[in-house]
This record gives C-alpha cells, sequence and structure tokens, in this order.
C-alpha cells in the first residue's frame, strides 16, 4: 500500500499570510495527486486534482505542485474562509489512501 | 443538479449487519467510477470501496475486504453498501463520492452528505 505523509499535522497562520502544505507519498505516484478542503460537519471539497490542476470555481490563491513522491499546497494569501482540515489523496494505485490531514488555524 | 444521498446509517450492535443505499441524481450514474469513503468520528478520511460503472470491478480497503460488498443498480441509479460482521472501529460517516479525485471536461468529483454509521453496544 502507498502510505501518505501530510507535514505539519497542524498549522497556525493569520489572514494575509502565505502557507505551504506538503505531503510525501511512500513511492513514485507520478502525479495522481489530489488536495482536499474540509470544513468541520461538511463533505470534503476537491481543490487540486492531477498534482496541479485546479478545479473550476476554486480561488486562483491555492495552487499544487511536485510529482513523483514530493507533493505541495499553497495558499498564498490566507483568507477566513480557508480556515479548515486539508488532506492529500493518491488515486495512482488501490488501495486509495489519503493523508492523515493538516488542520489551518486561525492565529 | 449532481445530487448524492446517503441513507441506512444508524445504531447497530457489533456483529451486526446494516445497508447503506447512496440515490444518484443529475448526472449519467452508469457511466462513473463509485466510491465509500469514511471518517471516523474526529479522524481523518479513509477510502473503503469502489465500484467501476458496469459493476465489474470492485476494490476494497484491506480492513473491510470479506465484511463490506459494494454494489451497484444502475436502473434505480443507486450505490449499495452492505455491511456485516460490524465492529466498533467501523463507526463512522460514510460518504458516498463520485469519481474521486478525478476532473474530466470540467466534470469533477462529487460527494453526498455522509450518514452516521455508529457500533455499539
Amino acid at each position: 500500500d502507498i502510505q501518505m505523509s501530510q507535514s505539519p499535522s497542524s498549522l497556525s497562520a493569520s489572514v494575509g499570510d502565505r502557507v505551504t502544505i506538503t505531503c510525501r507519498a511512500s513511492q513514485s505516484i507520478n502525479s495522481f495527486l489530489n488536495w482536499f478542503q474540509q470544513k468541520p460537519g461538511k463533505a470534503p471539497n476537491l481543490l487540486i486534482y492531477a498534482a496541479s490542476s485546479l478545479q473550476s470555481g476554486v480561488p486562483s490563491r491555492f495552487s499544487g505542485s511536485g510529482s513523483g513522491t514530493d507533493f505541495a499546497l499553497t495558499i498564498s494569501s490566507l483568507q477566513p474562509e480557508d480556515f479548515a482540515t486539508y488532506y492529500c489523496q493518491q488515486s495512482y494505485s488501490t488501495p486509495i489512501t489519503f493523508g492523515q490531514g493538516t488542520r489551518l488555524e486561525i492565529k | 443538479e449532481v445530487q448524492l444521498v446517503e441513507s441506512g446509517g444508524g445504531l447497530v450492535q457489533p456483529g451486526g449487519s446494516l445497508r447503506l443505499s447512496c440515490a444518484a441524481s443529475g448526472f449519467t450514474f452508469s457511466s462513473y467510477w463509485m466510491n465509500w469513503v469514511r471518517q471516523a468520528p474526529g479522524k481523518g478520511l479513509v477510502w473503503v470501496s469502489r465500484i467501476k460503472g458496469d459493476g465489474s470491478i470492485t476494490d476494497y480497503a484491506d480492513s473491510v475486504k470479506g465484511r463490506l460488498t459494494i454494489s451497484r443498480d444502475n436502473a434505480k441509479n443507486t450505490l449499495y453498501l452492505q455491511m456485516n460482521s460490524l465492529r466498533a472501529d467501523d463507526t463512522a460517516v460514510y460518504y458516498c463520492v463520485r469519481d474521486l479525485g478525478h476532473c474530466t471536461n470540467g466534470v469533477c468529483d462529487a460527494w453526498g452528505q455522509g450518514t452516521t454509521v455508529t457500533v455499539s453496544s
């Protein structure tokens, strides 16, 4: 099974900050990496697919990068609505696996 | 409008059974892989199972193999998860997900609102 490891597990930041969350796969997954945002009590929302493609309607302050085993999600200027939990997920092979999540909190 | 509406969750005793359903509308159901993803209270997302559009291929997480069975009825636009030999660690919100993590021609994945399964005596 492919293990996905996110860092940090939690992060405190302020509105306007630039933040980066990283995700590492235990083996190469090419670009089969997706990023989700989840707010409390809600279903997750796909932000980035195929490592760097922004889903339609997602603000351009979100961006994804990486390939192989190392990936990153960057939010260029945090907005109040961005405080949530973020998950990476590999779709390279089954079993499909998620990272453990990164909780982004307001400083 | 794409809609996925899960039902069938509830309280069940350890060792018991439950069948979850997911009613789909607003898209050609038979054209898409469908998934179940679960989330235990306060924990992260865990993929459970998936099934191809025509039902010919199914995959499972190791933790549920032999106990949970995914199926679909394309005539009824409905996805199912038969859950047998339930354990306390199956307690979670179960989400029905179309085409998890994929976007094709601007059409991306879709999630239901989730249904809660609680396994407890």
